[in-house]
């Protein structure tokens, strides 16, 4: 059973930069997408973006275009999330998940998130 | 831009059926059947419990329902039970790699 280990919590000053990570454990990232997805105190989820990477290809939610990059190491079975100039509005839990890519018609793909890491807290502030 | 409207709240008592609601504004919602629904208790990770609509991943209960109709899904959970008190949040693909999920709706059993 396949289990996503999420690296530890974090405190950032604003306008700086988090980068959170994501392993694999008992599986791997083939055939899947990568989600990230947010979640403030007190609030829902919010689907930050994907990537895929057997076709390195990510999607970003138009909120964060600009502020987020996600990458994959394949060899590793590891994504990472990096966020950017940070603000106390993205004081978070950021959770990442996995879903079987299916491809609906090149170059969309669509997936469901069965397997969730734990959550990684992201507190910003001075 | 495509939004996803959910209830704040429902309740209901043991035993009862629930219902709850996950609308869409965009037309993609409407086209694919890409909605899924999790579970969240307190302070854990959301938990899958629909997706495509209406199937159901291996080890959920038959109680967990799922349907779409237009721009409207919606999650029935029958014969309620007090262990199902959570969050419930639903999902879907709104077109060109983009998901969105809905505000969350909290369910109390009374």
């Amino acid at each position: 059973q396949v289990q996503l280990m999420q690296s530890g919590a974090e405190v950032k000053e604003p306008g700086s930069s988090v980068k959170v990570s994501c392993k694999a454990s008992g599986g791997t990232f083939n055939n899947y997408a990568v989600t990230w997805v947010r979640q403030a105190p007190g609030q829902g989820l919010e689907w930050m973006g994907g990537i895929i990477p057997d076709v390195i290809t990510a999607h970003y939610a138009q909120k964060f275009q600009g502020r987020v990059t996600l990458s994959a190491d394949k060899s590793t079975s590891t994504g990472y999330l990096e966020l950017s100039s940070l603000r106390s509005e993205d004081t978070a839990v950021y959770y990442c998940a996995r879903g079987l890519a299916t491809i609906i018609y090149h170059p969309y793909y669509y997936y469901y998130l069965d397997v969730w890491g734990e959550g990684t807290t992201v507190t910003v502030s001075s | 831009q495509s939004a996803l409207t959910q209830p704040a709240s429902v309740s209901g008592s043991p035993g009862q059926s629930i219902t709850i609601s996950c609308t869409g504004t965009g037309s993609d919602f409407a086209y694919y059947n890409y909605v899924s629904w999790f579970q969240q208790n307190p302070g854990k990770a959301p938990k899958l419990i629909i997706y495509d609509v209406s199937k159901r991943p291996s080890g959920i209960s038959n109680r967990f329902s799922g349907s779409k109709s237009g721009t409207t899904a919606s999650l029935t959970i029958s014969g309620l039970q007090a262990e199902d008190e959570a969050d419930y949040h639903c999902c879907s693909y709104v077109g060109s790699n983009i998901m969105m999920f809905g505000g969350g709706t909290k369910l109390t059993v009374l």
